[in-house]
C-alpha cells in the first residue's frame, strides 16, 4: 500500500522562505509530484521528481531522496497568493497518483 | 489554456436522481483518465481509473454500480452518480494522463445532493 505524510498546516510571512516536507512509503515508485490547490479549485502542477536531487523552477524548488522516502517543496519570496493547500502525490507501480492529505499554507503580511 | 475540461462545474440535484459529469481531454488523446473525489479540507481520493474501450478499474470501497464510468472515446470520460444521496455531495475532479506520468486536472465539479 501507500502511505504519505505531510504537515497539516504551516504559516509563514510574506517574503520569507518555507519548506513543506513529505515522507512516503509505497509499494512501487514512479515519481513524486507537488500540486498547489486553492480552495474550490482543481490542483495545479508545480513539480515532478523521479531522480534524487533538487529541481528548481522559479520561486519553487522540490527535492527528492528515494532512499529516505522523503521530499520537500521549497517556496521562496513568499507572496500572499501562495496561500493555498500543497499536495504531495506519489505515482505508484500502476502510475496512479496517491495524494497526501495536503498542507494548508497561510502567508501572513 | 485549459488542458482538461469538466461539465458541469456545479450541479444541485435531488436525492434519488442521477447526475452525469463529463471530462474532456482538450489537448491530447488520453487512453487513461482518472476520477477523484474530495471532501472539504481533505485530499483527493482516487475513485477509479477510466480506460478507453474497456471497463474502468475501481478503487477498493468505491461502488461501481453507483459510480458508472464510461470512456467511450480518447477525449471523453463520463462519471454518472446514480441514485444520488446527500452523502455523495462532494467535489469531483477528473484528470487525464499524457505519455509519462504527469496528470492534468480538470477544474472540478461541485455536486450538492439535497
Amino acid at each position: 500500500g501507500q502511505n504519505i505524510d505531510q504537515p497539516t498546516e504551516m504559516t509563514a510571512t510574506e517574503g520569507a522562505i518555507v519548506q513543506i516536507n513529505c515522507t512516503y512509503q509505497t509499494s512501487g515508485f514512479n515519481g513524486l509530484f507537488w500540486y498547489q490547490q486553492h480552495a474550490g479549485e482543481a490542483p495545479t502542477f508545480l513539480s515532478y521528481n523521479v531522480l534524487d536531487g533538487l529541481e528548481e523552477k522559479g520561486r519553487f524548488s522540490s527535492f527528492l531522496s528515494r532512499s529516505k522516502g522523503y521530499s520537500y517543496l521549497l517556496l521562496k519570496e513568499l507572496q500572499m497568493k501562495d496561500s493555498a493547500s500543497y499536495l504531495c502525490a506519489v505515482s505508484g507501480s500502476a502510475r496512479q497518483l496517491t495524494f497526501g492529505s495536503g498542507t494548508q499554507l497561510t502567508v501572513l503580511p | 489554456g485549459a488542458v482538461v475540461s469538466q461539465h458541469p462545474s456545479r450541479v444541485i440535484c435531488k436525492s434519488g436522481t442521477s447526475v452525469k459529469i463529463e471530462c474532456r481531454s482538450l489537448d491530447f488523446q488520453a487512453t487513461t483518465m482518472f476520477w477523484y473525489r474530495q471532501f472539504p479540507k481533505k485530499s483527493l481520493m482516487l475513485m477509479a481509473t477510466s480506460n478507453e474501450g474497456s471497463k474502468a478499474t475501481y478503487e477498493q470501497g468505491v461502488e461501481k454500480d453507483k459510480f458508472l464510468i464510461n470512456h467511450a472515446s480518447l477525449t471523453l470520460s463520463t462519471l454518472t452518480v446514480t441514485s444520488a444521496h446527500p452523502e455523495d455531495s462532494s467535489f469531483y475532479i477528473c484528470s487525464s494522463r499524457r505519455q509519462g506520468d504527469e496528470q492534468y486536472f480538470g477544474p472540478g465539479t461541485r455536486l450538492t445532493v439535497t
